[in-house]
C-alpha cells in the first residue's frame, strides 16, 4: 500500500520568507500527486497536482511543487509567503491503473506566516 | 455551480449508537469519496461510490458502510459508535473514478462520540 510522509508538523515563517514543505511517498508504481490546502475554517482546496510529463507544476496563489522520480519526493514552494498562506497543506498521492481511485494523505503541515 | 455539500455540520452521539451522515455531490459528479479524518492527522479513505456501486474500500469495518443514490448523493453510515469514530468526515466527489481526477471536498461533518 502507498503512504506519504510529510516532514514538518509546524512551519513558522515571516512575511516574505520562502518556503519549501517535504512530502515523500512510497509506491513502486506511477503516481499521481497532489497538494492540497485547507484555510482555517475552510474546505479542503487542490493547489496543484502533477500526472506526466513537466515534472515543475505551478499552482494557484504563486506555488510551484517539484516531482523527483528517483527520490520519491513532491516538495511544495513558494518564493515568498504572505501571511494569507497560514493554513494546514496536504500532500497526497494515488495510483495510476486499477485501484487509483483512493487519494491517500500525508499528516499534513500547518504554516503559519507572521506578518 | 453548487459545491459539495455536508449534513450535519456537527453531531454529538453516545458509544454503541447509530449515525448516518449526508453529502451531496458537485453537480456532473458521479463519484463520491469519503474519508475519516482524526485530529492531528491527514484523511484516511474510507470507501468511494461510483454510479451507486462502491467501487473501492480502506481499512474500515463492515459497521462503516454507504450508499449512493441515482442523483449521486451519498450517505455514510456507521454503526455501533466507538470513541475512537470521532473525528471529521470528509466527503468529496469528482467527476469520474479515475485516480487523476481532482476530488472536490465539502465541508465535513464533525461527529463527537461520548
Amino acid at each position: 500500500a502507498q503512504s506519504v510522509s510529510q516532514h514538518n508538523h509546524h512551519v513558522i515563517l515571516s512575511e516574505a520568507a520562502s518556503l519549501e514543505l517535504g512530502c515523500n511517498y512510497s509506491y513502486g508504481g506511477t503516481v499521481n500527486l497532489f497538494w492540497y490546502v485547507q484555510y482555517p475554517g475552510q474546505h479542503l482546496q487542490l493547489l496543484l497536482k502533477y500526472f506526466s510529463g513537466d515534472p515543475l507544476v505551478k499552482g494557484i496563489k504563486g506555488f510551484e511543487a517539484e516531482f523527483i522520480k528517483s527520490k520519491f519526493s513532491f516538495n511544495l514552494r513558494k518564493p515568498s509567503v504572505q501571511w494569507s498562506d497560514t493554513a494546514e497543506y496536504f500532500c497526497a498521492v494515488t495510483k495510476n491503473g486499477a485501484g487509483s481511485y483512493q487519494l491517500t494523505f500525508g499528516k499534513g503541515t500547518k504554516l503559519s506566516v507572521i506578518p | 455551480e453548487t459545491g459539495v455539500t455536508q449534513s450535519p455540520t456537527h453531531l454529538i452521539k453516545t458509544r454503541g449508537q447509530q449515525v448516518t451522515l449526508r453529502c451531496s455531490s458537485q453537480s456532473g459528479h458521479n463519484t463520491v469519496s469519503w474519508y475519516q479524518q482524526a485530529l492531528g492527522q491527514g484523511p484516511q479513505f474510507i470507501f468511494q461510490y461510483y454510479r451507486e456501486e462502491e467501487n473501492g474500500r480502506g481499512n474500515f469495518p463492515p459497521r462503516f458502510s454507504g450508499l449512493q443514490f441515482p442523483n449521486y448523493s451519498s450517505e455514510l453510515n456507521v454503526n455501533a459508535l466507538e470513541l475512537d469514530d470521532s473525528a471529521l468526515y470528509l466527503c468529496a466527489s469528482s467527476l469520474e473514478r479515475q485516480g487523476g481526477n481532482e476530488q472536490f471536498f465539502g465541508p465535513g461533518t464533525r461527529l463527537t462520540v461520548l
